[in-house]
C-alpha cells in the first residue's frame, strides 16, 4: 500500500533554532514530491522535487530529495515565529493523484 | 487575480440536512479536487475531477457527492449520509498533464450541530 509518513508529528523550538522535517514515502510510479505550509487555512506551495540530490532553496527554507532511500527533508534555518505552521508533504504518483502525509505541526517560541 | 474561491467560509448545519460547498476557479485548470482535513491530520481526498462531466471517488467519498458541469466549478454536497461531517474542507485545482503544484482555496469549515 502506498504511503507517505512525516516525522515528527509535532515540534516545538525556540526562535533562531534550525529545524529539519522529514517525509518518507513508499509510492509506486513516483513523479514528484511537494512541500506545503499551512498556517490557518489554505496550504501554500513551498517546493516541488523531482530529482535526487538537487537542493531547492527559498530564503531560509531548503529541501532535498533522496529517491534511493525514499525520503525528503525540509530545513528551516534561523526560525521565526512566522514559521509556526503545519508543514505538509505530498507525493504525486500520476497526472492527477497525490498521497498526503499527516503533516508536522511546528511551533516556534519567541 | 487568478485563484480559487470557496464559499461559504463557515457553515453550520443541523443533522439530517444536506449542504453544498461551492468551489470556483479562474485558473483554467483541468483538474479539481475536494479534500477533508480533520484536526491534527493531513488531507484526505473525497473526490477529484480531471475534465468536465467526469469525476472519480477518492478515499473517503461515502456520504458526499459532486458535479463538474463547468470547467470552473466543482461543488461538493455533504449529504445526511455522511456520519461525521464536521470538518474543514479544502478545494484545489491543478493543470493537467505534467507534474505541478496544487492551488488551494481558503477552505470551508462545516459544523454540524
Amino acid at each position: 500500500e502506498d504511503k507517505v509518513v512525516q516525522s515528527p508529528l509535532s515540534l516545538v523550538v525556540h526562535e533562531g533554532d534550525t529545524v529539519t522535517l522529514n517525509c518518507s514515502y513508499e509510492v509506486t510510479n513516483f513523479r514528484s514530491l511537494l512541500w506545503y505550509k499551512q498556517e490557518k487555512k489554505a496550504p501554500t506551495f513551498l517546493f516541488m522535487l523531482t530529482s535526487s540530490g538537487i537542493e531547492k532553496k527559498s530564503g531560509r527554507l531548503s529541501s532535498i530529495l533522496d529517491k534511493k532511500e525514499l525520503f525528503s527533508i525540509l530545513n528551516i534555518t534561523a526560525t521565526q515565529t512566522g514559521d509556526s505552521a503545519i508543514y505538509l508533504c505530498a507525493v504525486e504518483y500520476s497526472n492527477y493523484q497525490l498521497i498526503w502525509g499527516a503533516g508536522t505541526k511546528l511551533i516556534i517560541k519567541p | 487575480d487568478g485563484g480559487i474561491t470557496q464559499s461559504p467560509k463557515y457553515l453550520f448545519r443541523k443533522e439530517g440536512q444536506n449542504v453544498t460547498l461551492s468551489c470556483e476557479q479562474n485558473l483554467n485548470h483541468d483538474a479539481m479536487y475536494w479534500y477533508r482535513q480533520d484536526p491534527g491530520q493531513g488531507l484526505r481526498l473525497i473526490y477529484y475531477s480531471q475534465i468536465v462531466n467526469d469525476f472519480q471517488k477518492g478515499d473517503i467519498a461515502e456520504g458526499y457527492s459532486v458535479s463538474r458541469e463547468k470547467k470552473e466549478s466543482f461543488p461538493l454536497t455533504v449529504t445526511s449520509a455522511q456520519k461525521n461531517p464536521t470538518a474543514f474542507y479544502l478545494c484545489a485545482s491543478k493543470s493537467g498533464g505534467a507534474s505541478g503544484e496544487l492551488f488551494f482555496g481558503e477552505g470551508s469549515r462545516l459544523t454540524v450541530l
